[in-house]
């Protein structure tokens, strides 16, 4: 069974510009979540997704990042503009609920 | 959300049994706990879930107490491989959102 797919691996960017991840779940999986992982912390929750409609994102910082979920499938974060504030790994997970998520290998964003 | 507390590190070596616990006194009825493992440059990892009393899996155990005021999660003969964050979470079954802390930093040493 193919994992969850996450793409690009790194990004590079300088404060101010725009950058966007998408991530690809596990097949049939109606929750998606992304997570936003600095360096030394845990993982932590940015938004929530079940099916393509938003269950949780009152940790996302909506004047600079969005996100979306269309047809319920593959999803994009975005970040506009990035902070330097903003470097860290970008994780998406999926669910076929129960608690139980499965992880993507990330995304690591540098903001120079 | 029922808070929890763990160890920041442990040290172990290989082929020790290592016990991690969990601290989560304000847990819910509804309330499972799961526990993830995750290595340098990857995402977390599911290891084990569980309600109450004990449950193993090929990887690990999980005890917990009556109360579910605290669990333990119990590598068995850890490896160097077996270097990595362990965290450790609750939240009611279903779609509940999940708040992971700092998790327990495990280093085995030869």
């Amino acid at each position: 069974e193919a994992g969850v797919a996450q793409s690009p691996r790194y990004k590079i960017i300088e404060k101010r510009q725009s950058v966007a991840f998408w991530c690809n779940p596990i097949s049939g999986h109606a929750t998606l979540y992304w997570y936003q992982q600095i360096l030394g912390q845990g993982p932590k929750l940015l938004i929530q997704f079940q099916n393509n409609g938003v269950v949780d994102d009152s940790q996302l910082p909506k004047d600079r990042f969005s996100a979306e979920r269309l047809k319920g499938v593959d999803s994009t974060l975005k970040i506009q503009p990035a902070k330097l504030e903003d470097s860290a790994v970008y994780l998406c997970a999926s669910s076929p609920g129960a608690n139980t998520q499965y992880f993507g290998p990330g995304t690591r964003l540098t903001v120079l | 959300l029922a808070k929890t507390t763990q160890p920041i590190s442990m040290d172990s070596y290989e082929g020790q049994e290592v016990n991690i616990t969990c601290s989560h006194n304000n847990i819910a009825t509804n309330d499972y706990i799961t526990w993830y493992q995750q290595f340098p440059s990857q995402g977390p990892r599911f290891i084990i879930q569980g309600y109450k009393t004990k449950v193993t899996n090929e990887v690990a155990s999980l005890f917990i107490p009556a109360d579910r005021k605290s669990s333990t999660l119990s590598l068995p003969r850890v490896s160097l491989s077996d270097t990595a964050v362990y965290y450790c979470l609750v939240g009611d079954w279903g779609y509940s959102t999940l708040t992971f802390g700092k998790g327990t930093m495990l280093l085995v040493s030869p």
